[in-house]
């Protein structure tokens, strides 16, 4: 069945390094990968997405690359802040017979100051 | 403009139990889906309800039923519970079964004892 892989499950920088998370995506059908933040005891809020039609797209310290022939999609997060700290996760979503959104397993982000 | 809202926040069943969820959708959308988030894990996908109609179903058992209401709210239904099914149930919502973001609510946490 579909799958998203999602690596490092746990991520540690330091205040204003870089941190890259990376996904792997099984359904070659997936046309919309989102990238969702949730802080504790709250509810995933969506940072960014890229659909299949583009490469990369970027907002401000936030950036998402897609390479569709390996099924890779990473999120970049430059300039990091303490307030950057959270769990990440990964999606992707296929519309073939429907629409089902598959999450990765996340990626804990701990930015220290 | 209300976001999407989830009721009851917290609950506490026992083994056998039943239970209803309640979602009600940002406003202007007309599709519903739900989610189960285990401790640490990320959302698996439930079901989809679109025009009243479950149209997409992940891999969970027949105990999860639901159903949409034609004000597009939405109920979460799981039978004879198991320890197992403690979670976050998170809800979804989003325009044309899919076609653009999805909106999560604030979930509720269903403790099985």
């Amino acid at each position: 069945g579909e799958n998203v892989e999602q690596h490092p499950s746990t991520l540690s920088v330091q205040e204003g390094d870089s941190a890259v998370i990376k996904c792997t995506y099984s359904d070659s059908a997936s046309n919309y990968f989102p990238w969702y933040k949730q802080e504790l005891g709250k509810r995933p809020q969506l940072i960014i997405d890229i659909r299949s039609n583009v490469g990369e797209k970027k907002d401000q310290r936030i950036a998402v690359t897609l390479n569709k022939t390996a099924k890779h999609f990473s999120l970049h997060i430059t300039e990091t802040q303490p307030e950057d700290s959270a769990v990440y996760f990964c999606a992707a979503r296929s519309n073939t017979g429907g629409f089902k959104t598959i999450f990765g397993a996340g990626t804990r982000l701990f930015v220290k100051a | 403009d209300a976001g999407v809202t989830q009721s009851p926040t917290h609950l506490i069943k026992t083994r056998g139990q039943q239970v209803t969820l309640r979602c009600s959708p940002k406003s202007g959308h007309d599709t519903v889906s739900w989610y189960q988030q285990a401790l640490g894990q990320g959302p698996q996908f439930i079901f989809q309800y679109y025009e009243e109609e479950e149209r997409q179903r992940g891999n969970f058992p027949d105990r999860f039923s639901g159903h949409q209401f034609p004000n597009y709210s939405s109920e979460l239904n799981v039978n004879a519970l198991l320890l197992g099914d403690s979670a976050l149930y998170l809800c979804a919502s989003s325009f044309g079964q899919g076609l653009w973001d999805q909106y999560f609510g604030p979930g509720t946490r269903l403790l099985v004892l």
